[in-house]
């Protein structure tokens, strides 16, 4: 079946400019994550959507950073005001039971 | 502390050689562990879980050390298709997952 897909595949924006990240997790898949992933360094967790639960966004590292996750299936992330410092690949992930989660091909986001 | 540290590598090994690495992490209260593979400019994709028991998946085996916390991949007859970043991921509460930044191997011919 479908894997997780994201939109845009690549992102260039200039400082100060909002963007928005798109993310389809597989169909069925209740949870969905959204990670960071800088060059050499681990994923960083950033946001995780749980049904209808409210989402854990401990992992936001700033009030820039918000997603939202419509109708249960597609997450959107938005990145207000851009840094140079927010450039990296982020990463979306879903689960349906356990711990494994399914990732997206990510978003390269660059940041001028 | 990192919640999971991970040697990087590079780890170098001609085709056919075993490669071994560690990862270590923090929550002695972690319960799950996994080892996923990450390919260059790829997302990471779940290789295999780690059972308290020790597991083998074909020519990979996983260990777990609850005592000194620690996880580590053995890798038999090395194949150049084994080349990529392996990361080392341990859970955390609720239903989340952390990552270690990753070990590269690179299997040369």
């Amino acid at each position: 079946g479908a894997g997780v897909s994201q939109s845009p595949s690549n992102k260039v924006t200039e400082k100060g400019k909002d963007v928005e990240l798109r993310c389809d997790p597989i169909s069925g898949h209740t949870a969905l994550y959204w990670y960071r992933q800088s060059l050499g360094q681990g994923l960083e967790f950033l946001i995780y959507f749980q049904g209808n639960s409210a989402p854990d966004k401990s992992g936001l590292p700033s009030d820039r950073f918000s997603a939202e996750r419509t109708g249960g299936s597609v997450s959107t992330l938005t990145i207000q005001r851009t840094q140079q410092e927010d450039s990296a690949v982020y990463l979306c992930a879903s689960r349906q039971q356990g711990y494994e989660q399914y990732f997206g091909p990510g978003t390269r986001l660059t940041v001028t | 502390r990192k919640e999971v540290e991970q040697d990087p590598g590079p780890f170098n090994v001609p085709e056919g050689a075993t490669v071994a690495f560690n990862c270590t992490y923090s929550n002695s209260a972690s319960q799950s562990f996994f080892w996923y593979r990450q390919d260059c400019r790829k997302e990471p994709k779940l290789l295999m879980s780690v059972y308290s028991s020790g597991n083998e998946d074909g020519r990979f085996t996983a260990q777990l050390n609850r005592a000194s916390q620690y996880i580590s991949l053995l890798i038999r007859d090395s194949k150049l298709s084994d080349s990529a970043t392996y990361l080392c991921v341990v859970n955390r509460p609720v239903l989340k997952l952390s990552f270690g930044a990753g070990t590269t191997v690179t299997v040369r011919a």
